[in-house]
């Protein structure tokens, strides 16, 4: 079956504008978490969503923001864009469990000018 | 508060060879733990996990790692490795104790080069 799907693959913003990523889960799989990826920083985690609530939130500042539909989909918003937020967004998903695996897409290549 | 060591930045080894990635952790309660693959410009890919039972597991692409709980540890190995072995290795874990929250706290990765 399908992976986790990304989109958009790649995008440039301009510092103070917003943006919004898209996520697709693997069919069946009602958690999706994103984590930012940076050189500097590494792999973080921003939030996790389970039947369109929102679970677990990492150390991001409000500009920061999430939501889940009814159809597991989930989309990341960054408000007010900053140079630091350039980074890998990774979407992953799993079926309920601390135990299964967590699956992660392609990610969002998002470069702030 | 959860974390993962990887403390090698890069391992090289010669194709053939084996190799070994290292990892410790630091939970409280018993923990998963979990190694993902990055190639370029790409994201991660499930290599293994350890939940419970046997402390040696495989995986895929001829990997395994090996669960320490008495060192902590949550080493990634291959027999014989190959040039496209080459790539970005993340190890991560979550705490057993969290219900269902997919929380995974990761090392700061360990680029693996094989060289001919």
């Amino acid at each position: 079956k399908a992976g986790v799907t990304q989109t958009p693959r790649y995008l440039i913003k301009t510092r103070g504008q917003q943006v919004t990523l898209s996520c697709s889960p693997i069919s069946g799989h009602r958690s999706v978490s994103w984590y930012q990826q940076t050189p500097g920083q590494g792999l973080q985690f921003l939030f996790e969503y389970f039947s369109e609530t929102q679970r677990n939130k990492g150390n991001f500042p409000g500009r920061f923001s999430g939501r889940q539909f009814s159809n597991s989909r989930s989309e990341m918003n960054v408000s007010t864009l900053e140079l630091g937020d350039s980074a890998l967004y990774l979407c992953a998903s799993s079926s309920q469990g601390a135990g299964n695996t967590i699956y992660f897409g392609e990610g969002s290549w998002l470069t702030v000018v | 508060a959860q974390s993962v060591a990887q403390p090698e930045d890069q391992v090289n080894v010669a194709e053939g060879n084996p190799l070994t990635v290292k990892c410790t952790y630091s939970v409280s309660g018993n923990p998963y733990l979990f190694w993902y693959v990055q190639y370029p410009n790409r994201g991660l890919q499930f290599l293994l996990k350890y939940i419970t039972g046997d402390n040696l597991v495989k995986g895929s692409y001829g990997f395994e790692a090996e669960f320490n709980k008495s060192q902590t540890s949550f080493h990634l190995k291959k027999p014989s490795a190959l040039v496209s072995d080459s790539a970005l290795y993340f190890c991560a874990v979550r705490v057993q104790n969290t219900g269902t929250a997919s929380k995974l706290t990761f090392g700061t990765g360990t680029r693996l080069q094989v060289t001919l």
